[in-house]
């Protein structure tokens, strides 16, 4: 089945630092969203992205499908993005999300 | 707009015993989802609701099993509860598109700690 791979497993930030964050899959996927998990496990929506490039305010996404890989980039990050970010993918002929690996944020003051 | 409405938050059993887990999509939404997630790891699918009928399963044991309502309201049963089956429910809803590029929107999960 398909494999997906996130980048760094776990990454330590100051606040106001900037961070990328990687997501690599093996197969052709339908769809792509990235997801931010709070300490309490709630997954909240931050793009969904099959490809090309979104922004949010301090967060942006770029997904290039045919090299398999999608980024997730932080800006000027804060203690409240901490927690988990998930990446998963939709493979064609279903409906279910394949999550990646998730890479694990902590913003220390 | 309420997004995904999940029930109840907390759960405590007993091995050996059944439990239910509810689930509201969001507004507009006819698909629910629903996906396990154990202590450190991702959401694992467990099966996919549409029009009342179970339309995917992931790899899960008979021992789950679910229900859609016409309203399109989702329950998750688990029957013979073991240890293993701790960890948090999460259940997603979305919209049955054509071609199925959908966005899963989750509730806040139910936490299960099996006894």
């Amino acid at each position: 089945g398909i494999q997906v791979e996130q980048s760094p497993p776990d990454l330590i930030l100051q606040e106001g630092a900037n961070s990328t964050l990687r997501c690599n899959f093996s197969d052709s996927v339908n769809n792509l969203q990235w997801f931010h998990q709070n300490p309490w496990g709630q997954l909240i929506n931050l793009f969904y992205i099959p490809s090309g490039t979104k922004q949010n305010g301090r967060l942006s996404a770029t997904t290039v499908a045919t090299e398999r890989y999608s980024l997730l980039y932080i800006s000027s990050s804060q203690t409240t993005d901490s927690g988990v970010y998930f990446c998963a993918v939709v493979i064609y002929n279903t409906d279910k999300l394949i999550f990646g690996t998730g890479t694990r944020l902590q913003v220390f003051p | 707009d309420a997004g995904v409405t999940q029930s109840p938050t907390h759960l405590i059993k007993t091995r050996g015993q059944q439990v239910t887990l509810r689930c509201s999509p969001k507004s507009g939404h006819d698909t629910v989802s629903w996906y396990q997630q154990a202590l450190g790891q991702g959401p694992q699918f467990i099966f996919q609701y549409y029009e009342e009928e179970e339309r995917q399963r992931g790899n899960f044991p008979d021992r789950f099993s679910g229900h859609q309502f016409p309203n399109y309201s989702s329950e998750l049963n688990v029957n013979a509860l073991l240890l293993g089956d701790s960890a948090l429910y999460l259940c997603a809803s979305s919209a049955w598109g054509h071609p199925r590029n959908t966005e899963a929107f989750f509730g806040q999960g139910t936490r299960l700690t099996v006894v």
